[in-house]
């Protein structure tokens, strides 16, 4: 069974800290992807990557940056967090035309 | 661009009545059509998929047929149970594109 790992399943932090969101999958998938997802509004694309350092930009990148440093490891990094970050962030992977695999979720508040 | 859209929710139903989710697509080519479900708690997992014209995804007791001519890929259950209640997304790629989501349909079944 694919497995998707996102470090924390609940985070708080304060205005203006540098948040690091974690994901690991550990099916040699090329593809990762960072949404979030809000209510009302379903899940949105932040970014994606098709390959090691190779990343793309989703529907809604501003204020987030990304690093794949290694196949396994996709991060999402809030530069600046602010309150209309809070949401609750979703990793998927996936490999050519499969369906995407998710981890749980990390529920990100930002205070 | 491409884009999925599902009805509101929440929907609330006694155990063993009939669940239909409508889902409707606007896409350029031919997209490839998915159910997700997210449980309670849990990230999104693959429901059922249809990759072209007439195919009938089935899972778990749920259908969708992807629909050409009215762009839809409606899902459906004959009978449902309280172990279905969760929230239920329309998906859709064109291509090799990301996953493009509808909004959610929250579906409660009561016993």
């Amino acid at each position: 069974d694919v497995k998707v790992t996102q470090s924390s399943r609940y985070l708080v932090k304060r205005t203006g800290e540098k948040v690091f969101l974690e994901c690991v999958q550990d099916m040699d998938h090329e593809n990762m992807f960072w949404y979030r997802q809000d209510p009302g509004l379903g899940l949105r694309l932040i970014y994606f990557s098709y390959d090691v350092k190779m990343k793309e930009k989703g529907d809604i990148p501003e204020g987030y940056s990304v690093s794949r440093e290694k196949k396994e490891r996709f991060s999402l990094i809030l530069e600046s967090a602010s309150t209309n970050q809070t949401s609750m962030y979703l990793c998927a992977s996936s490999s050519g035309g499969s369906p995407l695999h998710f981890g749980n979720g990390t529920r990100l508040t930002v205070t | 661009g491409d884009s999925v859209t599902q009805m509101e929710g929440p929907v609330t139903l006694s155990e063993e009545a009939f669940l239909t989710i409508n889902c409707t697509y606007t896409a350029t080519g031919y997209p490839s059509l998915f159910w997700y479900v997210q449980y309670p708690g849990e990230g999104l997992q693959l429901l059922l998929k249809a990759t072209k014209a007439d195919d009938k995804g089935s899972n778990k007791g749920f259908e969708a047929t992807y629909r050409k001519e009215t762009t839809s890929f409606h899902l459906e259950k004959g009978s449902v149970q309280v172990s279905d209640s969760a929230v239920y997304f329309c998906a859709l790629t064109s291509g090799n594109t990301p996953l493009v989501f509808g909004k959610g349909t929250r579906l409660s079944v009561i016993a």
